[in-house]
């Protein structure tokens, strides 16, 4: 699976919009990008996941450029629950859910009052 | 989501006994599941991948005498740490994905092992 790179960590005001990068300038054609997040202590938490397309769902939105190098999680109202470890990971689904996750170290997201 | 469910969340065990977390898909079945560790202020590492009704397979480094790992049903795997040393205390992580509707991965919360 290709390898990504995150910020080690962010600022975010409550309320505002949060905006992860991540980039994955070796991913290959087969590969999803998918978003998970830990809070301290809890097993990581599905987030969104995508191919080349813009996704949203009820968390989260994930913008993929064109060129699917780089993509940016948003959380649009960014709450103190927020914050976590936020993990970018890409992974093909030819294994047929038989491969697992490969973490890296994520982006600490810290949510400011 | 999927609801992936360990126990114990926490557990405390004497230095040279063994010690079984088990994982279990709540709402749907699953042939593979998946075993990570995760040590404080480290990412989480796969240490194996558990197939129902084989052998697990284990990442390198990982001993497969000392992390015990049966995975009996679509909806159970159980990791045994055996002979457990004060080395071994670390946050286990379980995940799985369901045979149907895709490849999404979900995890478990996590059970914390003490060895004292």
């Amino acid at each position: 699976d290709a390898k990504t790179t995150q910020p080690p960590s962010m600022d975010c005001a409550e309320g505002r919009a949060a905006n992860l990068p991540c980039n994955h300038s070796t991913i290959s054609g087969n590969e999803y990008v998918y978003w998970y997040r830990q809070i301290h202590s809890q097993g990581p938490q599905y987030i969104i996941h995508g191919l080349k397309n813009n996704e949203t769902n009820e968390m989260a939105s994930l913008i993929i450029t064109e060129d699917r190098k780089s993509s940016t999680l948003i959380l649009p109202h960014a709450t103190l629950r927020d914050t976590a470890v936020y993990y970018c990971i890409v992974r093909s689904h030819s294994g047929g859910g038989a491969d697992g996750l490969t973490f890296g170290k994520g982006t600490h997201l810290i949510i400011q009052p | 989501g999927a609801v992936v469910s360990q126990h114990p969340s926490r557990v405390i065990c004497k230095s040279g006994t063994s010690v079984k977390i088990e994982c279990r898909s709540l709402d749907f079945q699953a042939t593979t599941m998946f075993w990570y560790r995760q040590f404080p202020k480290q990412s989480l590492m796969l240490m194996a991948t558990s197939n129902e009704g084989s052998k697990a397979t284990y990442e390198q480094g990982v001993e497969k005498d000392k992390f015990l790992i049966n995975h009996a049903s679509l909806t159970l795997s159980t990791l045994t740490v055996t002979s457990a040393h004060p080395e071994d205390s670390s946050f286990y992580i379980c995940s799985a994905s369901p045979l149907i509707s895709g490849n999404t991965i979900y995890f478990g919360e996590g059970s914390w092992l003490t060895v004292v």
